[in-house]
């Protein structure tokens, strides 16, 4: 079953405008992590932003916040303000495993984003 | 800080050879460290779990006799493709996470190798 859910393969944003990349996930952990990642055409991964799962405010990180709905078990990012250099494929991942033992990142399957101008 | 190094960037070899992958952490130490594998356009597999001075951890499904990984050092880890055939083309990144630091520490990322056997 899928761990981390993208429903979203491709997003379009007007330049300037703010967009959401949905994100779910499915652990039976008490503690884990959330993070999104950029993928620009080169292929580097660019972290931008986490969320533990025990935190209770949401994350921001600049541009970047993560609406953080435990109950639903969803992490979506939402960039404000969209530039050009935002055009990227956007991962969420969840870190499993417990703070001091084991513990492994997978990803989603990503959510292509391209900024209109 | 907390910079991976990926080598080669790219690589094209035949079938039937072996390509090897280098992995460094060049400003921090990591006992883990972390081997994908991404088809075009497609998500990030885990293949792997490197742990220094140990086996690494395989996922279902990945071949460990195909997919040779040695954690020599706090710093290196080496993922060698063994007879590697034209469906081994693929984007391989490594990624690790400094050693010491907390649950909230995200994985840093190499660049990333292309490899394409003809």
């Amino acid at each position: 079953a899928q761990k981390i859910t993208q429903t979203q393969p491709g997003m379009f944003v007007q330049e300037k405008e703010a967009v959401t990349l949905d994100c779910t996930y499915d652990t039976s952990d008490q503690s884990y992590g959330l993070f999104w990642y950029k993928q620009p055409s080169s292929g580097e991964m660019i972290f931008l932003i986490y969320q533990g799962s025990y935190d209770e405010q949401n994350a921001t990180e600049g541009r970047y916040s993560l609406n953080f709905q435990k109950a639903r078990k969803s992490a979506n990012l939402v960039i404000s303000a969209s530039q050009l250099g935002d055009s990227a494929m956007y991962f969420c991942a969840m870190r499993e495993g417990p703070p001091s033992g084991t513990y492994k990142y997978i990803f989603g399957t990503g959510t292509r984003l391209k900024v209109l101008a | 800080g907390a910079v991976v190094s990926q080598h080669p960037s790219w690589v094209i070899c035949k079938s039937g050879t072996s390509v090897k992958i280098e992995c460094r952490s060049l400003d921090f130490q990591a006992t883990t460290m972390f081997w994908y594998r991404q088809f075009p356009k497609q998500s990030l597999m885990l293949m792997a779990t490197s742990n220094e001075g140990s086996k690494a951890t395989y996922e279902q499904g990945v071949e460990k006799d195909k997919f040779l990984i040695n954690h020599a050092s706090l710093t290196l880890s080496t993922l060698t493709v063994t007879s590697a055939h034209p469906e081994d083309s693929s984007f391989y990144i490594c990624s690790a996470r400094p050693r010491g630091q907390g649950f909230n520490s995200p994985l840093h990322f190499g660049n990333g190798t292309r490899l394409t056997v003809t």
